[in-house]
């Protein structure tokens, strides 16, 4: 089927908005992952879902970041208030639990 | 200090060279050590896992090696293809958690 895919792809937001960033992981997939990649750099852990529930949250680099994956499907991160120092590309990924994460193309967000 | 650190940053060979990418890590206890293609615009896309006890791997003109003892791993490229071109990253996972920790990657140009 299809794999992980991931809206919009990209978005560019002025600071003080608020966005959402939608992950939909392959079907099946109990285990949902959230990353943020700054530019040149590896992704780094945000929060990761089994099925709905939010079992590490120790990633998000504020109380500005929250997500959300409630009939444990679809996943949404939304960036309240976003900052500058919020631009990078989010990746979304989805596995089975305990085995490989597929990745989706992830969200280039910029705050202008 | 970054637990998987990777060199070189970049790397910029001919077509139809081969070249080494290189990864050091601390992470501990060792579960398994992922190679990622991540082309530009995309999310990473898996080359090759190796657990403690495996000391090569191939897939098809990318062979992986690791050294758990020194903790080192590399990615070998043989016969380098433009479509190479992507950055290489380096993915440790310890035991008894889900969490994956990136390393920066190696930016890969390959040149006609």
């Amino acid at each position: 089927g299809a794999g992980v895919s991931q809206s919009p792809r990209y978005k560019v937001a002025k600071r003080g908005q608020d966005v959402a960033l939608r992950c939909d992981p392959i079907s099946g997939h109990v285990s949902l992952f959230w990353y943020q990649q700054a530019l040149g750099q590896g992704p780094e852990f945000l929060t990761y879902f089994q099925n709905e529930a939010q079992l590490d949250k120790s990633g998000l680099p504020s109380d500005r970041f929250f997500a959300e994956r409630p009939e444990g499907s679809v996943s949404t991160l939304k960036i309240q208030r976003t900052q500058q120092e919020d631009s990078a590309v989010y990746l979304c990924a989805s596995s089975l639990v305990g085995y490989e994460q597929y990745f989706g193309p992830g969200t280039r967000l910029t705050v202008t | 200090k970054n637990q998987v650190e990777q060199s070189p940053q970049s790397l910029i060979i001919l077509e139809g060279k081969n070249c080494t990418l290189q990864c050091n890590y601390t992470v501990s206890p060792f579960s398994n050590l992922r190679w990622y293609k991540q082309d530009t615009g995309r999310g990473p896309v898996s080359l090759t896992i190796m657990t403690f006890s495996e000391n090569t791997k191939s897939n098809g003109r990318y062979t992986a090696t690791l050294d758990a003892d020194t903790k080192q791993s590399s990615l070998h490229i043989t016969a380098s293809q433009l479509s190479d071109s992507a950055s290489y990253i380096c993915v440790v996972s310890a035991k008894g958690t889900y969490k994956y920790i990136f390393g920066t990657g190696t930016r890969l140009k390959v040149l006609a």
